[in-house]
């Protein structure tokens, strides 16, 4: 089955700095990846998500990459502000429904 | 997107009862899902409440000790049998909405403690 490992578990980066998170998976037939952000008690957020027809997606502030070939997707934050502390997580699906998560990043943001 | 409500928001349990968690979305939809999330981890999917058939359960979980159910197509609840102080943890169902490029949404989440 599906395995995704994410790194690093945790970042501390300085208020208007950029962070980027990072996660491989197994199965190359996923062809779907979603990353979500999860504040203290509150319910995972979908944030972005990529499809294995593009190489890249932008949102405002975020942006996530994906190379099939070595089967690596990112997340890329930048201009980081104090709400965006919270923990990440990126997922893949093989377009079944089915979504494994990795193991999240605890993203901290300096004042 | 979609709206997806649990209960209850939180219990605190005996060891050796069974709590039934409930799940209702504002829409039908196809694929809902339960997962538990475990203090300090991430999201581990436990089973995928088919509509009109049993659950299919992931690995190292089973229907005697998380019975679900799924009656339509806005609704499912997740048992949790025979607790133990290691079922505590929040527990989450999610749905899969949006169409041809869908997209998964989570409820609040029902935080549970087993004494």
């Amino acid at each position: 089955g599906e395995n995704v490992e994410q790194h690093p578990s945790t970042l501390s980066v300085q208020e208007g700095d950029s962070a980027v998170i990072k996660c491989t998976y197994s199965d190359s037939a996923s062809n779907y990846f979603p990353w979500y952000k999860q504040e203290l008690g509150k319910r995972p957020q979908l944030i972005i998500d990529i499809r294995s027809n593009v190489g890249e997606k932008k949102d405002q502030r975020i942006a996530v990459t994906l190379n099939k070939t070595a089967k690596h997707f990112s997340l890329h934050i930048t201009e980081t502000q104090p709400e965006d502390s919270a923990v990440y997580f990126c997922a893949a699906s093989n377009g079944a429904s089915k979504i494994i998560f990795g193991s999240g990043t605890r993203l901290s943001i300096r004042p | 997107s979609a709206v997806i409500s649990q209960k209850p928001s939180r219990d605190i349990c005996q060891r050796g009862t069974s709590l039934t968690i409930q799940c209702q979305v504002d829409s039908q939809v196809t694929m809902m899902f339960w997962y538990r999330q475990q203090p300090g981890q991430s999201l581990t999917l436990i089973a995928t409440a088919n509509q009109g058939s049993e659950a299919t359960y992931e690995s190292g979980f089973v229907i005697d000790k998380f019975p679900i159910s799924r009656p339509n197509l806005t609704f499912s609840t997740l048992t949790v049998s025979n607790m133990s102080p290691e079922d505590s943890s929040i527990y989450l169902c999610s749905v899969e909405a949006g169409g041809a490029e869908s997209e998964q949404y989570f409820g609040p989440g029902t935080r549970l403690t087993v004494t």
